[in-house]
Protein backbone atom coordinates (compact mmCIF):
# COMPACT_ATOMS: atom_id res chain seq x y z
CA UNK A 1 0.00 0.00 0.00
CA UNK A 2 1.66 3.36 -0.73
CA UNK A 3 2.20 6.14 1.77
CA UNK A 4 1.53 9.36 1.62
CA UNK A 5 4.12 11.75 3.50
CA UNK A 6 2.60 15.50 5.19
CA UNK A 7 5.23 17.59 7.33
CA UNK A 8 3.93 16.60 10.91
CA UNK A 9 3.97 20.40 12.09
CA UNK A 10 3.83 23.87 10.91
CA UNK A 11 3.72 27.74 12.75
CA UNK A 12 2.34 30.65 10.71
CA UNK A 13 1.66 34.08 12.00
CA UNK A 14 -1.98 35.32 12.21
CA UNK A 15 -2.26 36.80 8.49
CA UNK A 16 0.44 34.99 7.50
CA UNK A 17 1.06 32.56 4.49
CA UNK A 18 1.50 28.47 4.66
CA UNK A 19 1.64 26.10 2.29
CA UNK A 20 1.34 22.66 3.12
CA UNK A 21 2.32 19.83 1.05
CA UNK A 22 1.42 15.73 0.44
CA UNK A 23 3.64 13.57 -1.13
CA UNK A 24 3.07 9.92 -2.66
CA UNK A 25 5.84 7.15 -2.13
CA UNK A 26 4.70 5.91 -5.39
CA UNK A 27 5.85 9.12 -7.37
CA UNK A 28 4.66 12.24 -8.59
CA UNK A 29 0.89 13.40 -7.13
CA UNK A 30 -0.88 13.83 -10.16
CA UNK A 31 -4.71 15.19 -10.79
CA UNK A 32 -5.66 11.47 -11.39
CA UNK A 33 -5.04 10.69 -7.34
CA UNK A 34 -7.89 13.35 -6.82
CA UNK A 35 -6.08 15.32 -4.02
CA UNK A 36 -8.67 16.09 -0.87
CA UNK A 37 -7.50 17.72 1.71
CA UNK A 38 -9.13 17.76 5.25
CA UNK A 39 -9.45 19.82 8.67
CA UNK A 40 -10.02 18.34 11.44
CA UNK A 41 -10.38 20.19 15.29
CA UNK A 42 -10.10 18.82 18.81
CA UNK A 43 -13.44 16.78 19.39
CA UNK A 44 -14.80 17.23 16.18
CA UNK A 45 -15.36 14.75 12.85
CA UNK A 46 -13.01 15.89 10.27
CA UNK A 47 -14.28 18.38 7.06
CA UNK A 48 -13.65 18.62 3.77
CA UNK A 49 -12.03 21.54 2.77
CA UNK A 50 -10.70 20.87 -1.16
CA UNK A 51 -11.51 18.29 -3.22
CA UNK A 52 -10.43 16.90 -6.46
CA UNK A 53 -7.01 19.12 -6.14
CA UNK A 54 -8.66 22.16 -6.23
CA UNK A 55 -12.02 22.43 -5.94
CA UNK A 56 -13.77 23.86 -2.59
CA UNK A 57 -17.16 23.19 -1.00
CA UNK A 58 -19.37 26.33 -0.24
CA UNK A 59 -18.25 26.07 3.60
CA UNK A 60 -14.28 26.68 2.06
CA UNK A 61 -13.06 29.74 3.36
CA UNK A 62 -11.51 31.68 0.39
CA UNK A 63 -8.37 31.94 2.10
CA UNK A 64 -7.55 27.87 1.30
CA UNK A 65 -6.37 27.23 -1.38
CA UNK A 66 -5.15 23.31 -3.61
CA UNK A 67 -3.09 22.94 -6.13
CA UNK A 68 -0.63 20.71 -7.89
CA UNK A 69 3.18 21.81 -6.76
CA UNK A 70 6.90 19.93 -7.39
CA UNK A 71 4.96 16.57 -7.78
CA UNK A 72 3.15 16.75 -5.06
CA UNK A 73 -0.41 18.60 -3.89
CA UNK A 74 -0.32 21.73 -1.72
CA UNK A 75 -2.90 23.57 0.31
CA UNK A 76 -1.91 26.88 1.03
CA UNK A 77 -3.64 29.46 3.22
CA UNK A 78 -3.01 32.80 2.81
CA UNK A 79 -4.30 35.21 5.27
CA UNK A 80 -3.83 32.69 8.83
CA UNK A 81 -6.94 33.22 11.23
CA UNK A 82 -6.45 31.96 14.71
CA UNK A 83 -9.28 29.67 13.93
CA UNK A 84 -7.39 28.18 11.31
CA UNK A 85 -5.26 26.32 14.10
CA UNK A 86 -6.25 22.44 13.63
CA UNK A 87 -5.18 19.29 11.84
CA UNK A 88 -4.93 19.12 8.32
CA UNK A 89 -5.18 15.76 6.28
CA UNK A 90 -4.20 15.29 2.51
CA UNK A 91 -6.11 12.24 1.09
CA UNK A 92 -4.98 10.73 -2.43
CA UNK A 93 -6.95 7.88 -4.62
CA UNK A 94 -5.11 4.90 -6.04
CA UNK A 95 -6.61 3.24 -8.57
CA UNK A 96 -9.77 4.89 -8.00
CA UNK A 97 -10.90 2.62 -5.90
CA UNK A 98 -8.95 2.75 -2.76
CA UNK A 99 -7.66 5.93 -0.67
CA UNK A 100 -4.88 6.73 1.52
CA UNK A 101 -5.14 9.58 4.23
CA UNK A 102 -1.48 11.02 5.04
CA UNK A 103 -0.53 11.18 8.40
CA UNK A 104 -1.75 15.00 8.96
CA UNK A 105 -0.25 18.49 9.58
CA UNK A 106 -0.53 19.74 13.32
CA UNK A 107 -1.24 23.90 11.98
CA UNK A 108 -0.48 26.09 14.76
CA UNK A 109 -1.59 29.62 14.47
CA UNK A 110 0.77 32.35 16.38
CA UNK B 1 -30.96 17.27 5.80
CA UNK B 2 -27.94 15.06 5.44
CA UNK B 3 -27.20 13.02 7.98
CA UNK B 4 -24.92 10.30 9.24
CA UNK B 5 -25.15 8.42 12.72
CA UNK B 6 -22.94 5.86 13.72
CA UNK B 7 -23.92 3.33 16.36
CA UNK B 8 -22.51 0.07 18.05
CA UNK B 9 -19.34 1.01 19.85
CA UNK B 10 -18.19 -0.55 22.72
CA UNK B 11 -15.26 -2.39 24.53
CA UNK B 12 -14.42 -5.75 22.90
CA UNK B 13 -12.09 -8.31 23.83
CA UNK B 14 -9.21 -9.23 21.44
CA UNK B 15 -10.24 -11.78 18.93
CA UNK B 16 -13.88 -10.68 19.29
CA UNK B 17 -16.46 -9.46 17.01
CA UNK B 18 -18.73 -6.37 16.35
CA UNK B 19 -20.52 -4.74 13.98
CA UNK B 20 -21.22 -0.66 13.57
CA UNK B 21 -24.29 0.96 12.03
CA UNK B 22 -24.25 3.94 10.11
CA UNK B 23 -28.17 5.59 10.34
CA UNK B 24 -28.06 7.42 6.85
CA UNK B 25 -30.70 10.20 6.19
CA UNK B 26 -31.94 12.88 3.37
CA UNK B 27 -30.29 10.68 1.16
CA UNK B 28 -30.09 6.48 -0.16
CA UNK B 29 -27.65 4.48 0.75
CA UNK B 30 -28.22 2.52 -2.61
CA UNK B 31 -27.82 5.44 -4.84
CA UNK B 32 -24.38 6.69 -3.37
CA UNK B 33 -21.32 5.34 -2.08
CA UNK B 34 -20.39 5.20 1.66
CA UNK B 35 -17.05 4.83 3.16
CA UNK B 36 -15.87 3.90 6.89
CA UNK B 37 -12.52 6.01 8.17
CA UNK B 38 -11.52 5.62 11.79
CA UNK B 39 -9.41 7.36 13.82
CA UNK B 40 -6.82 5.99 16.32
CA UNK B 41 -6.40 8.14 19.87
CA UNK B 42 -4.18 10.58 19.24
CA UNK B 43 -3.57 9.29 15.54
CA UNK B 44 -4.15 10.28 11.97
CA UNK B 45 -7.25 9.58 9.62
CA UNK B 46 -7.42 5.70 8.01
CA UNK B 47 -9.59 4.73 5.39
CA UNK B 48 -10.96 1.46 5.90
CA UNK B 49 -13.34 0.26 3.55
CA UNK B 50 -16.11 1.62 1.03
CA UNK B 51 -19.51 0.18 -0.33
CA UNK B 52 -20.66 2.10 -4.17
CA UNK B 53 -23.46 2.23 -5.08
CA UNK B 54 -23.52 -0.96 -7.37
CA UNK B 55 -22.87 -2.97 -3.79
CA UNK B 56 -19.31 -3.26 -4.63
CA UNK B 57 -17.09 -3.48 -2.02
CA UNK B 58 -13.38 -2.03 -1.09
CA UNK B 59 -10.84 -2.61 1.84
CA UNK B 60 -7.87 -1.62 2.95
CA UNK B 61 -5.00 -3.68 3.34
CA UNK B 62 -4.96 -3.66 7.35
CA UNK B 63 -8.99 -4.71 7.21
CA UNK B 64 -9.37 -7.20 4.29
CA UNK B 65 -10.39 -10.27 5.19
CA UNK B 66 -11.08 -9.21 8.85
CA UNK B 67 -14.01 -6.34 8.21
CA UNK B 68 -17.05 -6.72 6.43
CA UNK B 69 -19.40 -3.76 5.12
CA UNK B 70 -22.94 -4.20 3.92
CA UNK B 71 -25.96 -2.38 3.70
CA UNK B 72 -29.93 -2.58 3.88
CA UNK B 73 -31.38 -0.98 1.58
CA UNK B 74 -34.72 -0.63 3.48
CA UNK B 75 -33.16 0.53 6.70
CA UNK B 76 -31.18 3.05 4.71
CA UNK B 77 -28.50 1.39 6.84
CA UNK B 78 -24.96 0.97 6.21
CA UNK B 79 -22.61 -1.96 8.64
CA UNK B 80 -19.39 -2.96 8.94
CA UNK B 81 -19.14 -6.01 10.60
CA UNK B 82 -15.44 -6.04 12.34
CA UNK B 83 -14.32 -9.82 13.20
CA UNK B 84 -10.74 -11.03 15.16
CA UNK B 85 -10.32 -7.50 16.61
CA UNK B 86 -6.82 -6.59 17.30
CA UNK B 87 -5.91 -3.71 19.95
CA UNK B 88 -5.03 -1.98 16.56
CA UNK B 89 -8.29 -1.69 16.01
CA UNK B 90 -9.02 0.87 18.44
CA UNK B 91 -10.81 3.75 17.05
CA UNK B 92 -13.35 6.41 16.68
CA UNK B 93 -15.20 4.83 13.55
CA UNK B 94 -16.30 7.47 11.20
CA UNK B 95 -18.76 6.64 8.28
CA UNK B 96 -19.06 9.05 5.31
CA UNK B 97 -21.20 9.79 2.22
CA UNK B 98 -18.18 9.15 -0.30
CA UNK B 99 -19.43 10.64 -3.77
CA UNK B 100 -20.31 14.09 -3.95
CA UNK B 101 -16.78 14.96 -2.29
CA UNK B 102 -17.34 13.46 0.70
CA UNK B 103 -19.47 16.39 1.77
CA UNK B 104 -21.24 14.44 4.50
CA UNK B 105 -19.30 12.79 8.17
CA UNK B 106 -20.60 11.15 10.81
CA UNK B 107 -20.01 11.98 13.88
CA UNK B 108 -18.24 8.83 14.98
CA UNK B 109 -18.27 5.82 17.23
CA UNK B 110 -15.88 4.47 19.42
CA UNK B 111 -14.76 1.15 19.14
CA UNK B 112 -11.93 -0.10 21.94
CA UNK B 113 -10.70 -3.50 22.02
CA UNK B 114 -8.88 -4.65 25.13
CA UNK B 115 -8.99 -7.36 27.55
Amino acid sequence: QAVVTQEPSLTVSPGGTVTLTCGSSTGAVTSGHYPYWFQQKPGQAPRTLIYDTSNKHSWTPARFSGSLLGGEAALTLSGAQPEDEADYYCMLSYSGRSWVFGGGTKLTVL
Amino acid sequence: EVQLVESGGGLIQPGGSLRLSCAASGFTVSRNDVSWVRQAPGKGLEWVSVIDSGAKTKYADSVKGRFTISRDNSKNMVYLQMNSLRAEDTAVYYCARWNDYVRYWGQGSLVTVSS
